[in-house]
């Protein structure tokens, strides 16, 4: 049973506008989530992550969005470049665990000239 | 900046075989991960660590044990490989304290393929 989705396998997105990437989960009990950006050879790189007493949490290009009513957070990138080009990775902490993290199973996004 | 080292990039290895892989960070982190990274899955857990000899399973344990015998160093082993065992795996660390709300930290992973 998939606790974190990301519905999106794939999305492509032009240089310069905004990326949104969607998540969503199905138990309450998070806490804390994350965002990774994952380049092909390499591990995952954190990117943004944000409590889950805040709605909004912003670091330059990178902002994240937090819903708990709807169970559903995302990544907006503005404006988006060529470099932003990966795999994204939301993952989620459970309450009560030692930083245990449950992982969606990623989208890839192309920015495009 | 944290460093998390995996000891091989590649490995080939055959089915049957005891495989050991390695992984080192150096931010005397308390907690040790190991992760599958399969096309469609994302990455799913195997094994943690949250202190030295201790250990716990995570979502896919089965044909699978780890070492912590120095806070360091976490080591996955496959006992036995089988070929539903190739996959890119990850190690990542992380902090102790889950007040401080630290991410995990990942290495480069190793790309194995048992034959």
């Amino acid at each position: 049973d998939q606790q974190v989705k990301q519905n999106s396998p794939s999305l492509s997105v032009q240089e310069g506008r905004i990326s949104i990437l969607n998540c969503d989960y199905t138990n309450s009990m998070f806490d804390y989530f994350l965002w990774y950006k994952k380049y092909p050879a390499e591990g995952p790189t954190f990117l943004i992550s944000i409590s889950s007493i805040k709605d909004k949490n912003e670091d330059g290009r990178f902002t994240v969005f937090l819903n708990k009513s709807a169970k559903h957070l995302s990544l907006h990138i503005v404006p988006s470049q060529p470099g932003d080009s990966a795999v994204y990775f939301c993952a989620a902490r459970w309450t009560g665990t030692a930083s245990k993290l449950t992982f969606g199973t990623g989208t890839r996004l192309q920015v495009t000239l | 900046d944290v460093k998390v080292t995996q000891s091989s990039r590649y490995l080939v290895k055959r089915t049957g075989e005891k495989v050991f892989l390695e992984c080192v960070q150096d931010m005397d982190h308390e907690n040790m991960f190991w992760y599958r990274q399969d096309p469609g899955l994302g990455l799913r857990l195997i094994y943690f660590s949250y202190d030295v000899k201790m250990k716990e399973k995570g979502d896919i344990p089965e044909g699978y044990s780890v070492s912590r015998e120095k806070k360091e160093r976490f080591s996955l082993i496959l006992e036995s490989a089988s070929t539903n065992q190739t996959s890119m795996y990850l190690c990542a660390s992380s902090q102790g304290d889950r007040a401080l709300n630290q991410p995990q930290h990942f290495g480069d992973g190793t790309r194995l393929s048992i034959l």
